[in-house]
This record gives structure tokens, sequence and C-alpha cells, in this order.
């Protein structure tokens, strides 16, 4: 069973453009999680969704960011003209059952995407 | 805003030492207490998820006890190996709420 996959791994952007990361959820969960680890601090919520729902986006910085998980194909985050403080460590995670503070279902963490923004 | 402090920020021990470390977080509108493990260039990786004060879990020579009432939990490692070496992180749920707010980590270095 394979584990939650991100791609790319390393994404390395100049100022304006976009980026696009990817996280495919273990079979069989319905639930991802984006999370942000910027350069000294821990992992920071962004946004949680389901199947075609943005269920709590109140991580989620409101312009130029924004999240979805279609029925069909992987959950993408996309940041549109990213800047320089966008550079971190971009953590998908999923689950079985909606969390958190309805179960006590753990997550399942991908390995990352590092975005660099030159 | 949620703090979720852990102490120590880095610890460094001998292998076969046991070690602990500390978690508070906020003890008001608490559901869950979970631990993780996060190996350097791999993905973190759920130790434990507690719900009830007093609870106490294990995981081979890893447990953990955690106070809802005063908001700390203790995670042990008894005879550190070098596999051990990890940061380990914390993260607390609050109820009805979707997210994990996590602590920073205390890495742990075991040496041979």
């Amino acid at each position: 069973n394979a584990g939650v996959m991100q791609n790319p791994r390393h994404l390395v952007r100049r100022r304006g453009q976009e980026a696009r990361l990817r996280c495919s959820p273990m079979k069989g969960h319905s639930h991802v999680y984006w999370y942000r680890q910027l350069p000294e601090e821990g992992l920071k919520f962004m946004v949680y969704l389901q199947k075609e729902n943005i269920i709590d986006e109140s991580g989620m910085p409101k312009e130029r960011f924004s999240a979805e998980f279609p029925k069909e194909g992987p959950s993408i985050l996309r940041i549109q003209q990213v800047v320089r403080g966008d550079s971190a460590a971009y953590f998908c995670a999923s689950s079985v059952l909606q969390g958190m503070g309805q179960s006590n279902e753990k997550l399942f963490f991908g390995s990352g995407t590092q975005l660099s923004v030159l | 805003i949620l703090n979720v402090e852990q102490s120590p920020q880095s610890l460094h021990v001998q292998e076969g030492d046991s070690t602990n470390f500390t978690c508070s977080f906020p003890s008001s509108n608490f559901y869950a207490l979970h631990w993780y493990r996060w190996e350097t260039a791999k993905s973190p990786e759920a130790l434990f998820v507690m719900t009830l004060n007093g609870d106490e879990k294990k995981k081979g020579r890893i447990s953990a006890t955690l106070n809802t009432k005063e908001g700390y939990s203790y995670l042990y490692i008894k005879g550190s190996q070098p596999e051990d070496s990890a940061t380990y992180l914390c993260a607390f749920s609050g109820a009805g709420s979707y997210q994990l707010t996590f602590g920073k980590g205390t890495k742990l270095s075991v040496i041979p």
C-alpha cells in the first residue's frame, strides 16, 4: 500500500512564477491536509479538503494561494506569483476519517515538496 | 493563537541512556494529543494519539503519558539506540477543529 505521494520533491521558481504542488493520498483516504514549514518554524496548518470540497482553509494566505482535491486525480496546492517568503517545505497528509477534533485519527504524511523561490 | 511548546529543543544522549521530553499545550478545549517521529529526509510518522487524561501509551521502548488538566505530555525512550535519532513532534487537536497545532519539536541525537 503506497504511502502519501508528493511531487515534485524539489521545486525552484523565480519570483512571479506559479508553483503547483501535487499530493496523492494513501489508497482509501479521502481526507487531505496541507501543512507548511517555514525555516525555523513548526508545521503550520494551511487547508483541509475532502473530495471536491474545501472544508477548512483558515490557515491559507488570503491571496495567491489555492487548493483543490478533484474527484479524480491528486490534490493540488497552487501558489501564484510566488515571492521569496513562500520558500518553505510543503507537506501533505491524509487520513481515513475526517479529523482532527472529531476523531482520534492519525495523519499519514508525505515526504514534502521543498519550494525555493529565487 | 494556540501555543504548543516542546522542550528541550535538542538533546544529545549516549546509546543506552533513557531520556524524556515534554510537550505543553492548552488545557482548554482539548480533544487529542499526537506524537510524531520525524527522521531526516523522511516523512513524519505517527507514534501515538492520546485522548484521555491519564492515558499512557507504549510502543516498544517508547512510551508517552498525558495530563490534560495541566496541559502536558511526556515522551519517554528507554535505552536509546542510534536509530532513535530523529525529531519528535507533538501536536494538539482542539475539539471541533480540523487542524493539528504542532510544536517545533525536540531533536534527539543518540551517540553510539
